[in-house]
């Protein structure tokens, strides 16, 4: 299985801020990386997909990079809405896996 | 838009078998990959497997030997069924569509249930 190791948590950050988040697969996975937001209690939400895509309807201060094994996902102006928990996601091969998460704090 | 909604039984007795159904509304029924994720508690996400309309299956070899997925395209859902639970499988069982836009982009879950908790005890 592919291993996804995501930036240590909790991230903390005041309103405003932009804050990085990194993804390393332990293999070669292209641009299969997709990124989700996950608050408490709710279904995950799709942010990025194909490593740098942003999905319809998601605000621009969301961004994603990175190709290969490393992978990056920016809040940027941080909004106290964004807290939740972030995960990427690989789909280069089955089993798909996830990053172990990252919870963003304010 | 394709909305999801998972149903079943909340609580599971140890070594029984686990049935949720997530039933399908809005959007096309075919042409979907459909996929069962779960979330155990403090911890992160897990694929178990995914079913295309069609029926074709790919599971997490994790699960493979006591996971069963099916679809039913005349009622719109699909739904799991994992055998020999025990309570490590206590969890937040999500059911997602997954989507291929381009060859470059990879599988993603583009729409999600709001999730069923499933709590193995006896």
């Amino acid at each position: 299985d592919i291993q996804m190791t995501q930036s240590l948590s909790p991230l903390s950050a005041s309103v405003g801020d932009s804050i990085t988040i990194n993804c390393r697969a332990s293999q070669y996975i292209t641009t299969y990386v997709s990124w989700y937001q996950h608050r408490p209690g709710k279904a995950p939400k799709l942010l990025i997909y194909g490593a740098s895509i942003l999905q319809s309807g998601v605000p621009s201060r969301f961004s994603g990079g990175g190709s290969g094994t490393d992978f990056t996902l920016i809040i940027s102006d941080l909004q106290p809405e964004d807290v939740a928990t972030y995960y990427c996601q690989q789909s280069y091969s089955t089993p798909f896996t996830f990053g172990g998460g990252t919870r963003v704090e304010i | 838009q394709v909305q999801l909604y998972e149903s079943g039984p909340g609580l599971v007795k140890p070594s029984e078998t686990l049935s949720l159904i997530c039933n399908v509304s809005g959007g096309s029924f075919s042409n979907y990959y459909w996929n069962w994720i779960r979330q155990p508690a403090g911890k992160g996400l897990e694929w178990l497997g995914r079913i295309y309309t069609g029926g074709s299956t790919n599971y997490n070899p994790s699960f493979q030997s006591r996971l069963t997925m099916s679809v039913d395209t005349s009622n719109n859902l699909f739904s799991l069924r994992l055998r020999s639970v025990t309570p490590e499988d206590t969890a937040v069982y999500y059911c997602a569509t997954a989507t291929q836009s381009a060859f470059t982009t990879g599988w993603y879950f583009d729409y999600w249930g709001q999730g069923a908790l499933v709590t193995v005890s006896s």
